[in-house]
């Protein structure tokens, strides 16, 4: 099937660790998004990347980390850095209309 | 640039009743349009886009929204709900180059009541 898989779907962490949270897409989009969501709010732009080996931040960085050195693959990496990490992550690849398609999010969980 | 306003936060409904969900946005230039819907727990799902064309569009699970260039709204609407239509829905908008983001509202929680 063809579509965004985020892995994992459950994810603890202990204070003062980074994590990682995988994205892969098989729609051959070029232009890919993680966002963050929190309980009673909207979609706030973490990172995105228009093309391979390039990425952008968004709304909402700090604490955060992408790359993009293939076009199939775009994981997140949630630092220390990150003062309140606990929330539920999407991400999600662009199609030539502009419409996004999701994957099925991953929540994270700190200690 | 493009910005998004769902007019209503939370709107509760009875089982078989029609429902309005309300979407307002504002572009200096032409747009497409987007609904998606969020069961808990999950990943959007697009339930139905505006490109050109006809200003009636319908989408899936009974949906549809209606283009209205004028008063630059893009309300989502179905004659009669089910229980299984409590969600988040999110009205989206981007330039019909598809440059730029894709820009959500807020969020409108539908509840339906039996």
């Amino acid at each position: 099937d063809g579509g965004i898989t985020q892995s994992p779907k459950y994810l603890f962490r202990k204070e003062g660790q980074n994590v990682t949270l995988s994205c892969e897409q098989n729609l051959n989009h070029d232009a890919m998004y993680w966002y963050r969501q929190d309980p009673g709010q909207g979609l706030r732009l973490i990172y995105y990347s228009q093309i391979v080996n390039d990425f952008q931040k968004g709304d909402i960085a700090e604490g955060y980390s992408v790359s993009r050195e293939k076009k199939e693959s775009f994981p997140l990496t949630v630092t220390s850095a990150q003062k309140n990490p606990t929330a539920f992550y999407l991400c999600a690849s662009k199609a030539n209309t502009g419409e996004l398609f999701f994957g099925e999010g991953s929540r994270l969980t700190v200690l | 640039a493009q910005s998004v306003t769902q007019l209503d936060s939370q709107v509760p409904v009875f089982e078989e009743a029609p429902v309005e969900l309300r979407c307002n946005y504002s572009s200096s230039v032409s747009v497409y349009l987007f609904w998606y819907v969020q069961y808990p727990n999950q990943g959007l799902q697009l339930l139905l886009k505006y490109l050109s064309g006809s200003t009636l569009v319908k989408g899936i699970n009974g949906f549809e929204a209606e283009f209205n260039k004028s008063q630059t709204s893009f309300h989502l609407r179905k004659p009669s709900v089910h229980i299984s239509d409590t969600a988040e829905y999110f009205c989206a908008v981007i330039r019909s180059s598809n440059t730029g983001k894709l820009i959500f509202g807020q969020g409108t929680t539908l509840q339906v009541k039996p």
